[in-house]
């Protein structure tokens, strides 16, 4: 079956450093990819998405990359800041169908000043 | 855009009693939307997919009779748990699929039985 791994956390940077969260996926087909946040006490928003190999999602400085070739969907921003501190989390939805979600475990990520 | 509300956004109950809870797509309409559990510093977990107007598809190794799941109208789904007792205790949140096939996901709602 469909399965997301992603990088175990906790992970803590300083403000303005680089960040970097692996997602490997395993699927059948060819998946769509996301990356969803849940800021503490709110529900998951989604924070970009891929829909096929090559693609890359962005969003308030975030990146990731579709890639077919090494089943990954990494997900990288050049300066954090003390608001990005969160839950991320992977997941893939395979095409047609009810297109339901498959999840990742998560990556807690905390910014210090 | 694209919001979706729970209500309530946590209860506390006694064992042995029925939880309502309420998924509601405030701004679009959403023929699917789905249910999910999370549990401590762990993942979501698909329970079930909730059609408008017909019966819910449920995972493998989820009691159907023990979260019910009723998809009335094309912007509120309702679970239920039934007989709830301790081990129920978790945050439940429902997601609504909107546009374009993206899902948007409520608050949630933590539900402790006593």
């Amino acid at each position: 079956g469909d399965s997301v791994t992603q990088m175990e956390g906790p992970v803590t940077l300083s403000e303005e450093a680089f960040l970097t969260i692996n997602c490997t996926y395993t699927a059948t087909g060819y998946p769509s990819l996301f990356w969803y946040v849940q800021y503490p006490g709110e529900g998951l928003q989604l924070l970009l998405k891929a829909t096929k190999a090559d693609d890359k999602g962005s969003n308030k400085g975030f990146e990731a990359t579709y890639r077919k070739e090494t089943t990954s969907f990494h997900l990288e921003k050049g300066s954090v800041q003390v608001s990005d501190s969160a839950v991320y989390f992977c997941a893939l939805s395979e095409v047609g169908g009810n297109e339901k979600l498959t999840f990742g475990t998560g990556t807690r990520l905390t910014i210090i000043p | 855009g694209a919001v979706v509300s729970q209500h309530p956004s946590w209860v506390i109950c006694k064992s042995g009693t029925s939880v309502k809870i309420e998924c509601r797509s405030l701004d679009f309409q959403a023929t699917t939307m789905f249910w999910y559990r999370q549990f401590p510093k762990q993942s979501l977990m698909l329970m079930a997919t909730s059609n408008e107007g017909s019966k819910a598809t449920y995972e493998q190794g989820v009691e159907k009779d023990k979260f019910l799941i009723n998809h009335a109208s094309l912007t509120l789904s309702t679970l239920t748990v039934t007989s709830a007792h301790p081990e129920d205790s978790s945050f439940y949140i429902c997601s609504a699929r909107g546009w374009g096939g993206t899902q948007y996901f409520g608050p949630g709602t933590r539900l402790l039985v006593l």
